[in-house]
């Protein structure tokens, strides 16, 4: 089976770094995934890593550590429209699993 | 490229009935993946389906069921409705191989509410 934990909850400022943290547990293991959702909308893609290290694109960047089944999410810059729920999903040969979601709420 | 779309948007059933949720996948994509998502939680992986057949199954009773077409398209069928069964179904799409093979495109979703 598998396993995903992140924090439930994530207070940050505006122009603030933000890291969520991703640990998992998963029978088959290809990438870690992290995917955006706003209230009331469907999941975007944000990133994938199928290797060790940094993926950077823009704002964000994403991390993982095949060894230590860890994984972050880094955003920079925090822009009030950040606000939403962030969730790592493992890709166990191209069957994605989700964890319960970190809500991300920026305050002025 | 025209993205993922689902239908109904929302709907109401009783306990007991019987549902069937309609997914487009977006053009390219040959795969397909349902999710549920209750209220405040991670979506949760129901089945995929590639080239017709069911590829991979979640931890979801044989009550749900479901179907691919020629075109790619998906249907999910919930017989016996429960209370639980209250959530937004999400349908995503992907390609089987190559460049996007790891990424799922969304659709909005069906809301279900079952009293």
């Amino acid at each position: 089976g598998q396993s995903l934990e992140q924090p439930s909850e994530v207070t940050a400022v505006e122009g603030a770094i933000v890291q969520i943290n991703c640990t998992y547990q998963t029978s088959g293991f290809y990438g870690l995934s992290w995917y955006q959702q706003h209230d009331g909308g469907a999941p975007t893609f944000l990133s994938y890593n199928a290797l060790d290290g940094l993926e950077e694109t823009g704002r964000f960047s994403s991390f993982l550590s095949r060894s230590d089944s860890y994984g972050y999410l880094l955003l920079q810059e925090l822009q009030m429209k950040d606000s939403a729920s962030y969730f790592c999903a493992v890709d166990n040969f191209n069957k994605f699993y989700f964890g319960s979601g970190t809500k991300l709420n920026v305050k002025p | 490229e025209t993205g993922v779309t689902q239908s109904p948007t929302h709907l109401i059933k009783t306990r007991g009935q019987q549902v069937t949720l309609r997914c487009s996948s977006q053009s390219g994509h040959n795969t397909v993946s349902w999710y549920q998502q209750a209220l405040g939680q991670g979506p949760q992986f129901i089945f995929q389906y590639y080239r017709e057949e069911e590829n991979g199954r979640g931890n979801f009773p044989p009550r749900f069921s479901g179907l691919q077409f020629p075109n790619y398209s998906s249907e999910l069928n919930v017989n016996a409705l429960e209370l639980d069964d209250s959530a937004l179904y999400l349908c995503a799409s992907s390609r089987d191989r190559g460049s996007g093979a790891n990424v799922l495109t969304f659709g909005a979703g069906s809301r279900l509410t079952v009293l």
